[in-house]
């Protein structure tokens, strides 16, 4: 069945480093790629995504790049900030008749510190 | 702003009482799902409704059930809740079809089973 599969974490950066957060995944077919972002104490909510090989998704400084040949779905911050403290879940969905489901990886959870 | 609200964002049981766990949406969405949030696990859907009275099992529905009467209410069900459902229950919707829409979560309710 699909899978995702995250770096280990937990992270912990000074502030204004360089993030990498490591994703690759397994799926039959063509599925699109999220990353969805969980501050402290709230739901998750969506980062940015993408629908098919080679599209980069992009917002407030994050970015990814669905790379199928590697099945990879990195996320890359060039300068973090204490506010970007938070868990982060890479996920897949299969499209076609899935109804939308997600199917998460084990989320990383990334300490920024001043 | 799109809302989706579950009743409790902390219960506390003890084992073998039935449990229930509200979810309300106000964005009219077809699709909603209930999952579980689990360190190291991330997150990992139990039930999903495609529509009014219509179910499908995810991949850990054992030990739960649903109900979904009502457009807008998603509830889960644990009939004889135990020690190994302690956990974070995650709420999400989104709108109806194919295709690559966003999942929309609640702040998530979390549950001690005693």
């Amino acid at each position: 069945g699909d899978s995702v599969t995250q770096m280990e974490g937990p992270v912990t950066l000074s502030e204004e480093a360089f993030l990498t957060i490591n994703c690759t995944y397994t799926a039959t077919g063509y599925p699109s790629l999220f990353w969805y972002v969980q501050y402290p104490g709230e739901g998750l909510q969506l980062l940015l995504k993408a629908t098919k090989a080679d599209d980069k998704g992009s917002n407030k400084g994050f970015e990814a790049t669905y790379r199928k040949e590697t099945t990879s779905f990195h996320l890359e911050k060039g300068s973090v900030q204490v506010s970007d403290s938070a868990v982060y879940f890479c996920a897949l969905s299969p499209g076609g008749t899935s109804y939308g489901k997600l199917t998460f990886g084990q989320g990383t959870i990334l300490t920024v510190h001043p | 702003d799109v809302k989706v609200t579950q009743s409790s964002r902390y219960l506390v049981k003890r084992t073998g009482e039935k449990v229930f766990l509200e979810c309300v949406q106000d964005m009219d969405h077809e699709n909603m799902f209930w999952y579980r949030q689990d360190p190291g696990l991330g997150l990992r859907l139990i039930y999903f409704s495609y529509d009014v009275k219509m179910k499908e099992k995810g991949d850990i529905p054992e030990g739960y059930s649903v109900s979904r009467e009502k457009k807008e209410r998603f509830s889960l069900i644990l009939e004889s809740a135990s020690t190994n459902q302690t956990s974070m229950y995650l709420c999400a919707s989104r709108s109806g079809g194919l295709g690559t829409g966003e999942l929309f979560f609640g702040e998530g309710s979390r549950l001690t089973v005693l």
